[in-house]
């Protein structure tokens, strides 16, 4: 299965921007990039994908590096409702396979 | 739609019971997945299913783990028997499109 690397940690101080970087050096032409989040007793939650281009949509921006091998997850506005762990995943074939992720800390 | 369903949210079994855990997802989705959720090793994917007919059960720790999918608003993931080792919480989801959409989960403690 596709692997991804995290950070086990970030912080950010609230109102500022938070960058996840994901490092997935073995990705494939076809894996898409999924970033899921997952907040305190909550089930895991969408957030944007992409393939080759970056994305935004209402929640964040994903930046894709030119070759793919990593990206990053843009929070413009970090808030403490963002507290959570931030999974990057690699997508195929509709499987989801979670690595570790990133918990995001908020700092008021 | 109120989203994926999962029943019990929290479940309290002696070791050695049977416990059957259910799942009603959003109608729409073409495949459904059941998750594991440990400390340990975080989210593990167990089994998913495809227009209700199991795909991949790889995941699946032991026999004593079954899934079924009887329709298309219905499955269940039963364990038989229970071990402390179970202990963890369970996700179902829905997706087949461009993302997954995961339920509150069941919290599973076995003494």
């Amino acid at each position: 299965d596709a692997k991804t690397t995290q950070p086990n940690s970030m912080e950010s101080n609230e109102e500022e921007p938070v960058h996840l970087p994901c490092n997935h050096s073995t990705i494939s032409g076809t894996d898409y990039i999924h970033w899921y989040r997952q907040l305190p007793s909550q089930g895991p939650e969408y957030v944007i994908h992409g393939l080759t281009s970056n994305v935004n949509n209402r929640m964040a921006s994903l930046a894709i590096a030119e070759d793919r091998k990593s990206s990053t997850l843009i929070l413009h506005r970090a808030t403490l409702r963002d507290a959570a762990v931030y999974y990057c995943i690699l997508y195929n074939f509709n499987k989801f396979y979670f690595g570790s992720g990133t918990k995001l800390n908020v700092k008021p | 739609d109120a989203g994926v369903i999962q029943s019990p949210r929290h479940e309290v079994t002696e070791m050695g019971q049977e416990v059957t855990l259910r799942c009603k997802p959003i109608s729409g989705h073409d495949y459904l997945f059941w998750y594991r959720q440990t400390m340990m090793r975080g989210l593990e994917l167990l089994i998913y299913f495809n227009n209700n007919v199991p795909i991949d059960d790889s995941g699946m720790p032991e026999d004593r783990f079954s899934a079924k999918m009887p329709n298309a608003s219905f499955s269940t993931l039963k364990i038989q028997p229970s071990e402390p080792r179970d202990s963890a919480v369970y996700f179902c989801a829905v997706g087949g499109g461009t993302e997954a959409f995961f339920g509150q989960g069941t919290r599973l403690t076995v003494v």
